[in-house]
């Protein structure tokens, strides 16, 4: 069974940083790309970066660009998501999706979510 | 202001189909595969559609989609109360080079 499960949100201030995980399993992590999908509250779905299987290419939203880090380890089944420069507007529950297909809108499997909230 | 345009509101009663609508353009749903997902209350999205019209394993075949054009439809027949949920259309936009979402529908059953 395809697990995805995410950790590490919270509270943080403006121009804070957080770390956020995604643990994978039930399935080749190493296999496929996977994306980061962000929804502030009450409020539609939201593509944040996606990173290949390798590692080797990354892709953001422009409102995330330079601040926002993807990466992942493959012996360790994760993906992260670094995130910096902290704004209000990123204040947002913050999924883990496995795409099914590249440089499509297919995500076949998401985590439950973590909640990031960016306030003083 | 999203890429895709949906409806905010949708309704229907019990054993009732009603259709939710995507609207894009040329350089999303015009030229790539439409996606549908659903997210219950509390919950995950989940993956509803496919590829315009597929069904992943699982969903039930009350539910369908289709798609014109710039712009996608997801049916549902049979309307049941746990169908109560909102929806959302999904296209690759090439002008953005990203996955583009819909604003979502809240499906309310009556």
């Amino acid at each position: 069974e395809v697990q995805l499960v995410e950790s590490g949100g919270g509270l943080v201030q403006p121009g804070g940083s957080l770390r956020l995980s995604c643990a994978a399993s039930g399935f080749t992590f190493s296999s496929y790309w996977m994306s980061w999908v962000r929804q502030a509250p009450g409020k539609g779905l939201e593509w944040v970066a996606n990173i290949k299987q390798d590692g080797s290419e990354k892709y953001y939203v422009d409102s995330v660009k330079g601040r926002f880090t993807i990466s992942r380890d493959n012996a360790k089944n994760s993906l992260y998501l670094q995130m910096n420069s902290l704004r209000a507007e990123d204040t947002a529950v913050y999924y883990c999706a496995r795409e099914g297909d590249t440089a499509m809108a297919y995500f076949d499997y998401w985590g439950q979510g973590t909640l990031v909230t960016v306030s003083s | 202001q999203s890429v895709l345009t949906q409806p905010p509101s949708a309704s229907g009663t019990p054993g009732q189909r009603v259709t939710i609508s995507c609207s894009g353009s040329s350089s999303n749903i015009g030229s790539n595969y439409v996606y549908w997902y659903q997210q219950l209350p509390g919950t995950a999205p989940k993956l509803l559609i496919y590829r315009n019209n597929q069904r992943p394993s699982g969903v039930p075949d009350r539910f369908s989609g289709s798609k014109s054009g710039t712009s996608a439809s997801l049916a549902i027949s049979g309307l049941r109360s746990e169908d109560e949920a909102d929806y959302y259309c999904a296209a690759w936009d090439d002008s953005l080079s990203v996955p583009a979402f819909g604003g979502g529908t809240k499906l309310t059953v009556l």
